[in-house]
Order: C-alpha cells, then structure tokens, then sequence
C-alpha cells in the first residue's frame, strides 16, 4: 500500500515569491492533516479536512496561507507572499477518520525561504 | 491550557540497556495517546497508541508504553536499545472534548555502540 506521497520535497524560493505544496493521501482515507514542522519542534497543526470540508482551520495564518481539497483526495497548501519565517518543514498526514485512528504522515516538504 | 512535555530533549543510552523516553500531558477528560519516531529527512512514523484497556502498550520495533493516568504520563520504553533506535521520538495527545491533537517538542535519542 502506498504511503502518504507529497511533493516537492524541498523548495527554495525567494521572499515574497508564491508557493504550493501538494499531498495525495494514503486511498481511502477521509481525514487529511496539514502541519509545520520547525527544526527542533514537534508539528503544529494548520488545518484539518474532513473528506473536502476544512473543519479546523484556527492555526491557519489565513493572510497568505490557503489550502483546498476540492474532490476530498488530494490537497494543495499554498502561501502567498512567503516570508522568511515561513522556512519549515511543510507535513502532510491522513486517516481514516479523526477520532481514535493512527495519522500516517508523509515524508514533508522543506521550505527556505531567501 | 492543554498540553504535551517532553520534558527531556536528549537521552542517552548504552546499546543493550533500557531505554526511557518520558511524556507527560495536560489535556482535560481521557485523551488518546501516541508515539512517532522521525529519522532525518523523513516524515514521522507511528510506533504505538493507547486509547483503552491495558495500561501497557506494545507497538513496532520492540517499544512499549505504559500509561498512568493518575501521573498523567505515558513514557516510551524498550528493554534492550539498539544503535539503529537512535531518532527523534515526539509523544502526541488527542483531546477527545475538542478533537484536538497536541504533539511534544520531541526527544532526541542517541544510542550509543
């Protein structure tokens, strides 16, 4: 069974430059986790999907951060303008729904941001 | 307010001995509990979880966790460490209430040959 895929797997653009991180979750899985890894931390979460709905998006810096999951499969995380505090590891998790069940995570994108 | 401490960043330990990686957690009603280890450059991998039942977890590799309800703790253990063991592990905590998920800052494991 294939895992959680993402892409790219780094990223190095320059501040005020557009970005866009893209997930396909493990199949069959409805609930998809974006997070933000910063060196030495543990992820926090920005924004929960249930199937195509984003049902926990408070952590979500809804300024230049958005993110979709049209057909409740795959999802695109986008920041525009980036900044320079914006360099994280970008991780991507799913499961089969929310409550009692393991969130397998994908391998994340790393952001430098110049 | 509702969280998850690590409260070591670095444990060291002899290849062959115990191994504890401690977790302790703030979180209101009956959370459910997990452990991830992340290797470098990689995503994090789940290891084992507690939601009911016995105290004592087993997950992959040879970890086990024991959750105490009344220290608010679920530490991560393996009786023998292998040098291939050495990763980053983080102690995550799910608030059943509001459905949040709270992971720790992380402990860096070393084992050492």
């Amino acid at each position: 069974e294939a895992g959680v895929v993402q892409s790219p797997r780094y990223k190095i653009i320059e501040k005020k430059q557009p970005v866009a991180f893209w997930c396909n979750p493990i199949s069959g899985h409805n609930t998809l986790y974006w997070y933000l890894q910063n060196l030495g931390q543990g992820p926090e979460l920005l924004i929960r999907y249930e199937n195509e709905e984003a049902v926990d998006d408070s952590q979500l810096p809804k300024d230049r951060f958005s993110a979709e999951r049209l057909k409740g499969v795959d999802s695109t995380l986008k920041i525009q303008p980036a900044e320079l505090g914006d360099s994280a590891v970008y991780l991507c998790a799913s499961s089969l729904t929310t409550s009692t069940d393991t969130q397998y995570f994908g391998p994340g994108t790393r952001l430098t941001v110049l | 307010a509702q969280s998850v401490a690590q409260p070591e960043d670095q444990v060291n330990v002899a290849e062959g001995n115990p191994l504890t990686v401690k977790c302790t957690y703030s979180v209101s009603g009956n959370p459910y509990l997990f452990w991830y280890v992340q290797y470098p450059n990689r995503g994090l991998q789940f290891l084992l979880k507690y939601i009911t039942g016995d105290n004592l977890v087993k997950g992959s590799y040879g970890f086990e966790a024991e959750f105490n309800k009344s220290q608010t703790s679920f530490h991560l253990k393996k009786p023998s460490a292998l040098v291939s063991d050495s990763a980053l592990y983080f102690c995550a905590v799910r608030d059943k209430t509001g459905n949040q998920f709270y992971f720790g800052t992380g402990t860096s494991l070393t084992v050492i040959p």
